[in-house]
């Protein structure tokens, strides 16, 4: 199992560009999450979803647009990117255990917006 | 929404102390709290998690406690080494909601030898 892959690992964008940072895993895990983390603020939730076709918003969710069509994937979309959206985003997931279940997560991308 | 606050942002240790980092967290409806580990430059690193039905918890050097009267969990590691050296972050969810973990500040453990 390759577990959780994000990609790109690390992107330049210019602002009011826009791309798609892609998630996957290979656990067949029902909850998938975005969470970006900036120095001393910790990680904070962006949009999470509980399974395919179902996302909700979490504490940062504005100008981050979210979907998820299969279980596998859930790619988090900038519309137009901005400085403050320079930070490092990891995807995580989890299965839908009944007593809370471990977040595994993934490498990360850096991105940096000029 | 659920609060998570984490104390303290950075603590140096003597190897072989103990070291001790609290977290309160607002909503009384969490019942999952992890801690994660998180080395320069990697991925944060599940150590331990507690669930609301329990007290304490234990592995090897690190044991976590649970107040839910308080609201309040503490992650307590034992015989510190340098490789414990990193971020720790604790955590709350509510697992009914699905993987939503709201996370603390983040604390800078450096041990030194």
């Amino acid at each position: 199992n390759a577990g959780v892959t994000q990609t790109p690992k690390f992107q330049v964008l210019k602002t009011g560009q826009s791309m798609t940072l892609q998630c996957a895993q290979d656990m067949n895990h029902e909850y998938m999450s975005w969470y970006r983390q900036d120095p001393g603020m910790g990680l904070r939730l962006i949009h999470y979803s509980v399974g395919a076709g179902i996302t909700d918003q979490g504490e940062v969710p504005n100008g981050y647009n979210v979907s998820r069509s299969t279980t596998e994937d859930f790619p988090l979309r900038l519309l137009s990117a901005a400085p403050s959206q320079t930070s490092v985003y990891f995807c995580a997931s989890s299965s839908a255990g009944l007593a809370g279940e471990t977040q595994y997560f993934g490498p990360g991308t850096r991105l940096l917006v000029l | 929404g659920e609060n998570v606050e984490q104390h303290p942002s950075t603590l140096s240790v003597q190897e072989g102390d103990s070291a001790v980092i609290k977290c309160t967290y607002s909503d009384s409806a969490s019942n999952y709290f992890p801690w994660y580990k998180q080395e320069l430059g990697k991925r944060p690193q599940l150590i331990i998690d507690i669930r609301s039905n329990v007290g304490e918890k234990k592995d090897q050097r690190i044991a976590v406690t649970l107040n839910k009267t308080a609201k309040h969990f503490s992650l307590h590691i034992t015989e510190t080494q340098p490789e414990d050296s990193a971020v720790y972050f604790c955590a709350a969810s509510n697992y009914n909601q699905g993987g939503k973990l709201i996370f603390g500040q983040g604390t800078e453990l450096s041990v030194k030898p």
